[in-house]
């Protein structure tokens, strides 16, 4: 089993509908989450990060986490051409310090 | 203020050829870190260094060496590069503490190995 494991799509959606993107991840007591853009051809960006049972919204952005079921979301509303892009979960194991372990990221299309 | 950068953009080798990647920020950050990012493989840890004067392993580490120069740059060397080596790299920096943790990530380096 993978330590981060996301869909790698492709996901499509409508414009201005709603894009869930899911990440589910194998160590239980990780603590810290976080969701990454990368357009084709450029490095990543963060996006979101996440620490805490619920919901944290930012924009059109809600990172959701559930560390009981372990998985991770990230919502995007109203989705524009501009969010298609690949979008990386990435989370800090336990031990693992500073280290981010990266899902192998899903790619999301926003079409007209 | 540059961020994170990242020399060359391109590069292509033959095999059994070496090189270096630079990598410098600006930001004071302690902890830097190399990835690669292959199609349909996500990016994976090459070696990090938490913090000045130590570097340590990652997920996929053979056939590379580092070189924590100072605080501001980590280098990346291939000794005698390799086609498995082809890949997208990426140095990353942290700063971490407060109430997020952010890696900002170079613009990357495109690698083919011959």
């Amino acid at each position: 089993q993978k330590e981060v494991e996301q869909n790698s799509g492709p996901l499509s959606v409508p414009e201005g509908a709603i894009a869930s993107l899911n990440c589910t991840y194998s160590d239980r007591g990780s603590q810290s989450f976080f969701w990454y853009r990368q357009y084709s051809g450029k490095s990543p960006e963060l996006i979101m990060s996440i620490y805490s049972n619920g919901d944290k919204e930012d924009g059109r952005f809600t990172a959701q986490l559930n560390k009981a079921s372990q998985y991770v979301s990230l919502l995007i509303r109203d989705s524009q051409p501009s969010d298609s892009a690949t979008y990386l979960c990435a989370v800090r194991l336990t031990g693992g310090g500073n280290k981010l372990t990266f899902g192998t990221g899903t790619q999301l299309k926003v079409e007209l | 203020n540059a961020g994170v950068t990242q020399t060359p953009k391109f590069q292509v080798l033959k095999t059994g050829q070496s090189m270096t990647l630079q990598c410098a920020q600006d930001m004071n950050h302690n902890s830097m870190y190399w990835y690669r990012q292959d199609p349909g493989m996500g990016l994976r840890l090459i070696y990090y260094s938490a913090s000045e004067g130590t570097t340590d392993k990652g997920e996929v580490p053979n056939g590379y060496n580092v070189s924590r120069l100072n605080k501001r740059e980590f280098s990346l060397r291939l000794e005698s590069a390799a086609p498995s080596q082809t890949s997208v790299y990426f140095c990353a920096s942290l700063v971490a503490g407060g109430s997020s943790d952010t890696q900002y990530f170079g613009p990357g380096t495109r690698l083919t190995v011959l």
